[in-house]
């Protein structure tokens, strides 16, 4: 029921499309949902992050959707650039227990 | 500090040595996280401390790892008799509240020959 289950595995997009990545969780008690962009040979670092009171949140290039019924939140990437190539989690987190992190995306943009 | 620092940033060890990870969290961050992410994979859970205490060890994939954390700052952890399989980089995180912005590390990462 911790688990948080992240799709697709690996991601190629051509420069100025649009990224999506896709999350699914099963603990109804998540109050948070991050997602983190890591670049190679980095730790991850937070993008964008929502709470399930509001169904979107937008900054910049970068949106994420959250359908609190069917249990299900998406990063978008606008206008995506090469320099967005990275491994994307999203995670999700309740109260004081631990953050849980999906799998992780790879996006590859190519020019 | 300014950021979440992990030391050694490289380690080489031998098979069978025992390896300590150190993972200096952000000044007054109450809650830390230690991951391992294999090359070109996810982030696998190993151990959290809230404060000194760690309510779920619920990761650590054998009795040869193992975590302590003092004064609610500096975190070690302890891998014994490593395994070539260990090999991985080792991420460890903090943050001030839990399911706020938690913040990485660079990372370990253990080769084990």
């Amino acid at each position: 029921q911790q688990q948080v289950k992240q799709s697709p595995q690996s991601l190629i997009v051509q420069k100025g499309g649009i990224s999506i990545i896709n999350c699914a969780y099963e603990n109804t008690a998540f109050d948070y949902f991050p997602w983190y962009q890591q670049f190679p040979g980095k730790g991850p670092a937070l993008l964008i992050a929502i709470r399930p009171d509001v169904s979107e949140k937008k900054e910049g290039r970068f949106t994420i959707s959250f359908n609190k019924s069917a249990k299900q939140f998406s990063l978008h990437i606008m206008d995506s650039q090469p320099g967005d190539s990275a491994t994307y989690f999203c995670a999700a987190s309740k109260g004081d227990q631990k953050v849980t992190f999906g799998t992780g995306t790879k996006l590859q943009v190519i020019p | 500090g300014a950021g979440v620092s992990q030391s050694p940033s490289n380690k080489v060890t031998e098979k069978g040595k025992d390896v300590e990870l150190r993972c200096d969290p952000i000044s007054g961050h109450t809650a830390l996280y230690w991951y391992r992410q294999r090359l070109g994979q996810g982030l696998e859970f190993l151990i959290y401390f809230q404060g000194n205490s760690a309510p779920d060890k619920s990761g650590l994939p054998s009795d040869r790892f193992s975590a302590e954390r003092t004064g609610e700052s500096v975190s070690t952890l302890t891998i014994q008799r490593t395994q070539q399989e260990d090999s991985a980089v080792y991420l460890c995180a903090s943050s001030s509240r839990i399911h706020t912005e938690a913040f990485f590390g660079q990372g370990t990462r253990l080769t084990v020959v």
